[in-house]
């Protein structure tokens, strides 16, 4: 079984500054990773996703993550964050089986102030 | 649009009464989901379906039952609510295959008094 852990429960930080969101994920087998994203009294919305092929992959609203195979981590990351990103970032993972669900982590605060 | 809808966003119910949470989808994706979320936790996959008259467990013990009779229609159901209920409950669906991911609803945020 594939498991997720978001390694800060919390993350602040001024307007225009970079940040990155930590992820990394435990499976015997590989596997597909998601970043999601929740607004206030919202679903969640897909961010990105790394199936295969190229490590770095580019999401919406300018953030990116980085697949290491090595370090079994997917984070994620903005080179310059708007006040309008704030919001809860869940990274999840799903074994590379036709019958895998989602695994997610606890999710990261992401504080944005001016 | 194609999209995903949960009933009702918000409800506060007393203990002991049967409630039932209403999740309906446009795109025709066979396989939908429940999730449980609290704050500070991990969702948790409480049920999950790979299609018509098909129901499965999730990783989470969930006193609710689901059914699937319709494609596109994916209630969750609980016969006696307790205050341990009270939670957010997130539905998806998916496509066919890996490479989209999930699309979620907007949530129904159970209150059990």
């Amino acid at each position: 079984a594939q498991s997720v852990t978001q390694l800060d429960s919390q993350v602040p930080v001024f307007e225009e500054a970079p940040v990155e969101l930590r992820c990394n994920y435990s499976s015997s087998v590989s596997v597909y990773l998601f970043w999601y994203v929740q607004y206030p009294n919202q679903g969640l919305q897909l961010l990105l996703k790394y199936l295969s092929g190229s490590t770095l992959v580019k999401g919406i609203n300018g953030f990116e993550a980085e697949f290491n195979k090595s370090q079994t981590s997917f984070h994620l990351r903005k080179p310059s964050v708007h006040i309008s990103d704030t919001a809860e970032y869940f990274c999840a993972v799903s074994e590379e089986t036709g019958y895998s669900t989602l695994t997610f982590g606890k999710g990261t605060m992401l504080l944005v102030s001016p | 649009e194609a999209d995903i809808y949960q009933t009702p966003r918000y409800l506060v119910i007393g203990t002991g009464k049967k409630i039932t949470l209403e999740c309906s989808q446009t795109m025709g994706h066979d396989k939908m989901y429940w999730y449980q979320q609290d704050p500070g936790m991990e969702l948790h996959l409480i049920h999950y379906s790979y299609g018509v008259n098909s129901t499965e467990k999730g990783d989470l013990s969930s006193e609710s039952t689901v059914s699937r009779i319709r494609t596109e229609h994916f209630p969750l159901t609980l016969e006696s609510a307790r205050p341990s209920h009270t939670s957010q409950y997130l539905c998806a669906s998916s496509e066919e295959g890996w490479s989209y991911g999930y699309t979620f609803g907007s949530g129904t945020r159970l209150t059990v008094v």
